[in-house]
Protein backbone atom coordinates (compact mmCIF):
# COMPACT_ATOMS: atom_id res chain seq x y z
CA UNK A 1 0.00 0.00 0.00
CA UNK A 2 1.21 3.20 -1.04
CA UNK A 3 1.43 5.68 2.27
CA UNK A 4 1.19 9.57 1.70
CA UNK A 5 2.80 11.91 4.20
CA UNK A 6 2.09 15.97 4.23
CA UNK A 7 4.40 18.40 5.97
CA UNK A 8 3.83 20.32 7.91
CA UNK A 9 0.71 19.51 9.75
CA UNK A 10 -0.61 22.88 10.33
CA UNK A 11 0.81 26.30 8.71
CA UNK A 12 0.52 29.90 9.34
CA UNK A 13 1.03 32.19 6.48
CA UNK A 14 0.36 36.20 6.28
CA UNK A 15 -1.90 37.77 3.81
CA UNK A 16 -0.12 38.15 0.28
CA UNK A 17 2.35 35.45 0.91
CA UNK A 18 3.61 31.78 -0.29
CA UNK A 19 2.08 29.25 1.20
CA UNK A 20 4.11 26.11 0.35
CA UNK A 21 2.96 22.10 1.14
CA UNK A 22 4.79 18.97 0.57
CA UNK A 23 3.64 15.55 -0.25
CA UNK A 24 5.80 12.43 -0.13
CA UNK A 25 4.74 9.19 -1.31
CA UNK A 26 6.23 6.04 -0.03
CA UNK A 27 6.56 4.76 -3.53
CA UNK A 28 6.75 6.24 -6.91
CA UNK A 29 3.52 7.30 -8.17
CA UNK A 30 4.77 7.99 -11.79
CA UNK A 31 3.56 5.96 -14.13
CA UNK A 32 6.00 5.08 -16.92
CA UNK A 33 3.50 4.30 -19.91
CA UNK A 34 2.45 7.68 -20.09
CA UNK A 35 4.48 9.69 -17.68
CA UNK A 36 1.95 11.30 -15.99
CA UNK A 37 1.80 11.30 -11.99
CA UNK A 38 -1.10 9.94 -10.05
CA UNK A 39 -1.30 12.65 -7.83
CA UNK A 40 -4.03 15.01 -6.73
CA UNK A 41 -4.79 18.25 -4.08
CA UNK A 42 -7.61 18.17 -2.38
CA UNK A 43 -9.13 21.96 -0.56
CA UNK A 44 -11.40 21.42 2.67
CA UNK A 45 -12.70 23.93 4.37
CA UNK A 46 -15.06 23.45 7.52
CA UNK A 47 -18.29 22.20 6.81
CA UNK A 48 -17.70 21.71 3.14
CA UNK A 49 -16.65 18.08 1.05
CA UNK A 50 -13.28 18.30 -0.46
CA UNK A 51 -12.73 19.98 -3.80
CA UNK A 52 -10.09 19.54 -6.24
CA UNK A 53 -7.65 21.73 -6.90
CA UNK A 54 -4.52 19.99 -9.04
CA UNK A 55 -4.34 16.39 -10.65
CA UNK A 56 -1.68 14.74 -12.50
CA UNK A 57 0.11 16.80 -9.98
CA UNK A 58 0.51 20.01 -11.66
CA UNK A 59 -2.84 20.31 -13.77
CA UNK A 60 -4.93 23.26 -12.67
CA UNK A 61 -8.78 21.77 -12.39
CA UNK A 62 -11.18 24.22 -14.17
CA UNK A 63 -12.21 27.05 -12.07
CA UNK A 64 -9.15 27.19 -9.71
CA UNK A 65 -7.42 30.37 -9.25
CA UNK A 66 -3.81 30.63 -11.01
CA UNK A 67 -2.19 31.52 -7.45
CA UNK A 68 -2.65 27.47 -6.97
CA UNK A 69 0.03 25.30 -8.54
CA UNK A 70 1.11 21.76 -8.43
CA UNK A 71 4.84 20.43 -9.35
CA UNK A 72 7.10 17.37 -8.36
CA UNK A 73 7.30 14.14 -9.65
CA UNK A 74 7.87 10.28 -8.19
CA UNK A 75 7.60 10.11 -4.72
CA UNK A 76 7.94 14.31 -3.75
CA UNK A 77 5.55 16.92 -4.62
CA UNK A 78 4.34 20.22 -3.56
CA UNK A 79 1.49 22.48 -3.61
CA UNK A 80 2.48 26.29 -3.82
CA UNK A 81 -0.22 29.20 -3.47
CA UNK A 82 1.55 32.34 -4.83
CA UNK A 83 -0.25 35.26 -2.85
CA UNK A 84 -2.14 33.81 0.00
CA UNK A 85 -5.95 35.20 0.21
CA UNK A 86 -8.70 34.84 3.25
CA UNK A 87 -10.91 32.84 1.01
CA UNK A 88 -7.69 30.22 0.95
CA UNK A 89 -7.67 29.20 4.81
CA UNK A 90 -8.77 25.63 4.67
CA UNK A 91 -6.85 22.11 5.36
CA UNK A 92 -5.01 20.49 1.86
CA UNK A 93 -4.79 16.99 1.13
CA UNK A 94 -2.71 15.27 -1.46
CA UNK A 95 -4.21 11.66 -3.11
CA UNK A 96 -2.16 9.23 -4.93
CA UNK A 97 -4.90 7.56 -7.42
CA UNK A 98 -1.95 5.03 -8.38
CA UNK A 99 -3.44 1.84 -7.14
CA UNK A 100 -5.84 0.96 -4.46
CA UNK A 101 -6.26 1.33 -1.82
CA UNK A 102 -6.15 4.82 -2.57
CA UNK A 103 -4.58 7.10 -0.17
CA UNK A 104 -4.23 10.62 1.42
CA UNK A 105 -2.15 12.58 3.10
CA UNK A 106 -3.08 13.02 7.06
CA UNK A 107 -4.45 16.77 5.92
CA UNK A 108 -2.01 20.43 5.76
CA UNK A 109 -4.20 22.98 7.83
CA UNK A 110 -3.45 26.55 6.41
CA UNK A 111 -4.89 29.37 8.65
CA UNK A 112 -3.60 33.21 8.11
CA UNK A 113 -0.24 34.95 10.32
CA UNK B 1 -24.69 20.35 -13.03
CA UNK B 2 -23.15 17.56 -11.62
CA UNK B 3 -24.46 16.98 -8.18
CA UNK B 4 -24.52 13.82 -6.00
CA UNK B 5 -26.76 13.62 -3.02
CA UNK B 6 -25.78 11.06 -0.18
CA UNK B 7 -28.62 9.84 2.09
CA UNK B 8 -28.95 7.29 4.86
CA UNK B 9 -26.95 8.19 7.50
CA UNK B 10 -27.99 8.03 11.36
CA UNK B 11 -27.37 6.85 14.70
CA UNK B 12 -26.60 3.06 15.12
CA UNK B 13 -25.73 0.66 17.85
CA UNK B 14 -22.71 -1.23 17.42
CA UNK B 15 -22.93 -4.26 15.78
CA UNK B 16 -25.63 -2.71 13.61
CA UNK B 17 -26.30 -2.19 9.99
CA UNK B 18 -27.16 0.71 7.66
CA UNK B 19 -26.88 1.00 3.97
CA UNK B 20 -26.33 4.43 2.14
CA UNK B 21 -26.96 6.03 -0.99
CA UNK B 22 -25.22 8.14 -3.10
CA UNK B 23 -28.14 9.78 -6.24
CA UNK B 24 -26.41 11.07 -8.86
CA UNK B 25 -28.00 13.67 -11.23
CA UNK B 26 -26.39 15.98 -14.11
CA UNK B 27 -23.72 13.50 -16.01
CA UNK B 28 -23.92 9.82 -17.14
CA UNK B 29 -23.54 8.03 -14.36
CA UNK B 30 -22.83 4.75 -15.59
CA UNK B 31 -19.42 6.11 -17.31
CA UNK B 32 -17.83 7.27 -14.17
CA UNK B 33 -16.61 4.59 -11.42
CA UNK B 34 -17.60 5.57 -7.97
CA UNK B 35 -16.28 5.74 -4.45
CA UNK B 36 -16.78 6.19 -0.73
CA UNK B 37 -14.93 8.32 1.35
CA UNK B 38 -15.19 8.61 4.71
CA UNK B 39 -14.02 11.26 6.90
CA UNK B 40 -14.32 10.70 11.02
CA UNK B 41 -14.89 13.72 13.27
CA UNK B 42 -12.18 16.29 13.02
CA UNK B 43 -9.84 13.45 11.14
CA UNK B 44 -8.65 13.78 7.84
CA UNK B 45 -9.73 11.49 4.64
CA UNK B 46 -9.70 8.07 4.47
CA UNK B 47 -10.61 5.75 0.95
CA UNK B 48 -13.34 3.31 1.95
CA UNK B 49 -14.36 1.72 -1.52
CA UNK B 50 -14.29 1.51 -4.99
CA UNK B 51 -17.10 0.39 -8.18
CA UNK B 52 -16.18 0.39 -11.43
CA UNK B 53 -18.73 1.53 -14.10
CA UNK B 54 -20.41 -1.91 -14.92
CA UNK B 55 -20.33 -2.65 -11.01
CA UNK B 56 -17.01 -5.07 -11.27
CA UNK B 57 -14.86 -5.32 -10.07
CA UNK B 58 -15.14 -3.60 -6.75
CA UNK B 59 -12.33 -2.89 -4.01
CA UNK B 60 -12.29 -2.27 -0.08
CA UNK B 61 -10.18 -0.46 2.26
CA UNK B 62 -9.04 -3.22 4.86
CA UNK B 63 -11.04 -1.66 7.57
CA UNK B 64 -13.93 -2.47 5.91
CA UNK B 65 -13.37 -5.66 3.89
CA UNK B 66 -16.26 -8.25 5.05
CA UNK B 67 -18.58 -5.98 6.25
CA UNK B 68 -19.15 -3.33 4.01
CA UNK B 69 -20.06 -4.22 0.37
CA UNK B 70 -20.93 -1.20 -2.25
CA UNK B 71 -23.32 -1.97 -5.57
CA UNK B 72 -24.34 0.17 -7.64
CA UNK B 73 -27.83 0.25 -10.00
CA UNK B 74 -27.16 2.20 -13.38
CA UNK B 75 -30.80 2.14 -14.41
CA UNK B 76 -31.40 4.32 -10.98
CA UNK B 77 -28.25 6.57 -11.57
CA UNK B 78 -26.87 5.39 -7.76
CA UNK B 79 -24.44 4.02 -5.68
CA UNK B 80 -24.75 2.21 -2.36
CA UNK B 81 -23.11 1.35 0.80
CA UNK B 82 -24.39 -1.39 2.85
CA UNK B 83 -22.32 -1.63 6.06
CA UNK B 84 -23.10 -4.26 8.18
CA UNK B 85 -21.43 -4.81 11.76
CA UNK B 86 -20.66 -1.35 12.66
CA UNK B 87 -18.08 -0.43 15.17
CA UNK B 88 -17.61 3.09 17.12
CA UNK B 89 -14.61 3.60 15.10
CA UNK B 90 -16.73 3.65 11.92
CA UNK B 91 -18.47 6.91 12.81
CA UNK B 92 -17.81 9.37 10.59
CA UNK B 93 -19.09 11.68 7.58
CA UNK B 94 -19.30 9.45 4.51
CA UNK B 95 -19.15 11.00 1.03
CA UNK B 96 -19.57 9.22 -2.22
CA UNK B 97 -16.94 10.80 -4.89
CA UNK B 98 -17.00 10.35 -8.78
CA UNK B 99 -13.63 9.57 -10.60
CA UNK B 100 -12.68 10.27 -13.78
CA UNK B 101 -11.12 8.15 -16.74
CA UNK B 102 -7.95 8.36 -18.45
CA UNK B 103 -5.62 6.81 -19.90
CA UNK B 104 -6.68 3.35 -19.90
CA UNK B 105 -7.50 4.22 -16.01
CA UNK B 106 -9.45 5.42 -12.66
CA UNK B 107 -7.96 8.57 -11.93
CA UNK B 108 -8.66 11.48 -9.38
CA UNK B 109 -12.00 12.57 -7.70
CA UNK B 110 -13.70 15.19 -9.73
CA UNK B 111 -16.89 15.94 -7.77
CA UNK B 112 -17.99 14.92 -4.22
CA UNK B 113 -21.59 14.78 -2.82
CA UNK B 114 -22.08 16.72 0.60
CA UNK B 115 -21.62 13.69 2.58
CA UNK B 116 -24.07 11.74 5.14
CA UNK B 117 -23.28 11.47 8.63
CA UNK B 118 -22.95 7.98 10.24
CA UNK B 119 -22.91 7.68 14.15
CA UNK B 120 -21.76 4.00 15.97
CA UNK B 121 -23.13 4.63 19.66
CA UNK B 122 -25.01 2.57 21.87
Amino acid sequence: DIVMTQSPDSLAVSLGERATINCKSSQSVLYSSNNENYLAWYQQKPGQPPKLLIYWASTRESGVPDRFSGSGSGTDFTLTISALQAEDVAVYYCQQYYSTPYSFGQGTKLEIK
Amino acid sequence: EVQLVEAGGGLVQPGGSLRLSCAASGFAFSTYSMNWVRQAPGKGLEWVSFISRPGSPVYYADSVKGRFTISRDNAKNSLYLQMNSLRAEDTAVYYCARQTYRYGSDNYFDSWGQGTLVTVSS
